[in-house]
């Protein structure tokens, strides 16, 4: 079955500092993974997505992510984080030859102190 | 999200009792989902619905919660003899595509239910 695992559970970092959340899956064939962040009181929103090509992914708001298939890792990164991107950040996947039913990890609270 | 209403947005309800969550979704989605999270977790995996397909329930925790669609519209999730254990926020999620076009979902606001 597949199954999601990010390791930290709660970051605390000051603004300017450089953030990395870790992501990694189980699944035997080929996955799309996403990152989804829910700010406080807010939906949850799509941060980036990979399905193929370039293994590192952009997203919004400075985010960026590296798909490594050898490891089964998608982990998240930002060199430089501010204030606002305290939230919590999930990490997802779907295998291609499923419905498109989604995966999440526990999810990762992030609080940037100013 | 825009595309995707739930109600109520809050909900307490005594242990024992019956309640109806209701998601409203944007006409033209081709898929709905509906999960479950608890109080620092996950969120987790309930029903799947698309098109005519039967739903997949393989995420229901017990026999006590049932989905249904309306068409290509509504859903209602029932939890039948609510306990503790099911105080949570649902979430109701809409694919604009179709599934394997993994462009993610669309979230509703969620209903946070509180069983006391």
């Amino acid at each position: 079955a597949q199954s999601v695992s990010q390791h930290n559970h709660h970051v605390i970092l000051s603004e300017a500092a450089s953030l990395e959340l870790g992501c990694n899956y189980s699944y035997g064939g080929t996955v799309n993974l996403f990152w989804y962040v829910q700010y406080p009181g807010q939906h949850l929103q799509l941060l980036l997505k990979y399905f193929s090509g370039d293994p590192l992914v952009k997203g919004i708001k400075g985010f960026e992510a590296e798909f490594i298939k050898s490891k089964f890792s998608f982990n998240l990164r930002k060199p430089s984080v501010q204030w606002s991107d305290t939230a919590e950040y999930f990490c997802a996947v779907t295998g291609s030859s499923n419905t498109g039913k989604l995966i999440f990890g526990q999810g990762t609270t992030l609080q940037v102190k100013p | 999200g825009a595309g995707v209403s739930q109600s109520p947005s809050n909900k307490v309800t005594e242990k024992g009792k019956d309640v109806e969550l209701r998601c409203d979704p944007i006409s033209g989605h081709t898929a709905l989902y509906w999960y479950r999270q608890r109080l620092g977790q996950g969120l987790e995996f309930l029903i799947y619905f698309q098109g005519n397909s039967a739903p997949d329930k393989s995420g229901l925790p017990s026999d006590r919660f049932s989905a249904e669609r309306t068409g290509e519209s509504v859903s209602t999730l029932t939890i039948q003899r609510t306990q503790q254990e099911d105080s949570a926020v649902y979430l109701c999620a809409i694919t604009l595509t179709g599934p394997r076009t993994y462009y993610g979902y669309t979230f509703g606001s969620g209903t946070r239910l509180t069983v006391v």
